[in-house]
């Protein structure tokens, strides 16, 4: 069973306003996590790779929970900008293909 | 360093016609993913291929659909006697030979049937 879920949102929040976002994964044995964002109609970009330790770019934070098979997502200092749909992607063994994706979580930054 | 690319953008076939949709990946990848968005949909996986080898097929409808990653020219993600179920964006991704796992996507191509 391949399964990758997000809450699909939406989430509204106020500009400056904190954000996160859950993702749940089925395999206990994946061992490649990301997350990507998608604009309306467009492409999804990789926004960061999730590692064990956790990782941060910016505003953003990644952090990976093993044991219960989570990952996460965080935004602090929402920008407008950030409104987009963030997509959870996970790898299925054996292999590093083919990725999931989840359905993602829409997130609005009004002003 | 010319991103993912994919052509036509748009297309429009009426139901029974045949669409091939291009893509040519990332300059220095040789690892070619194509997948479907429906409406309102996450991305579903197709098929991975490298240069003249299908890798991995297990997302692909058993008929209608096929691809293939020529030695030269673009990957052709090809739908023979498309039906209005096929309508969707097509996105191709493509990654390093160094390391699978990080894919970059082109722009898709929005199939409508009508």
């Amino acid at each position: 069973r391949k399964e990758v879920e997000q809450d699909p949102g939406p989430f509204n929040v106020p500009e400056g306003a904190t954000v996160a976002f859950n993702c749940t994964y089925s395999n206990s044995a994946s061992q490649s996590f990301f997350w990507y964002r998608q604009d309306c109609r467009k492409e999804p970009k990789l926004l960061m790779s999730v590692y064990s330790s956790g990782n941060e770019d910016g505003r953003f934070t990644a952090q990976l929970n093993r044991a219960s098979q989570y990952i996460s997502l965080l935004i602090r200092d929402s920008k407008l900008s950030d409104s987009a749909t963030y997509l959870c992607v996970v790898n299925f063994p054996p292999g590093n293909t083919p990725l999931v994706f989840g359905k993602g979580t829409r997130l609005s930054v009004i002003a | 360093n010319a991103g993912v690319m994919q052509n036509p953008r748009h297309l429009v076939r009426r139901r029974g016609q045949e669409a091939r949709l291009r893509c040519s990946p990332m300059k220095g990848h040789s690892h070619v993913y194509w997948y479907r968005q429906l409406p309102e949909e996450g991305l579903k996986f197709m098929v991975y291929l490298q240069k003249e080898n299908i890798i991995d097929e297990s997302g692909m409808p058993k008929e209608r659909f096929s691809a293939e990653f020529p030695k030269e020219g673009p990957s052709i993600l090809r739908i023979q006697q498309v039906v209005r179920g096929d309508s969707a964006a097509y996105f191709c991704a493509s990654s390093p030979q160094t390391s699978e796992r990080t894919q970059y996507f082109g722009p898709g191509t929005r199939l409508t049937v009508l």
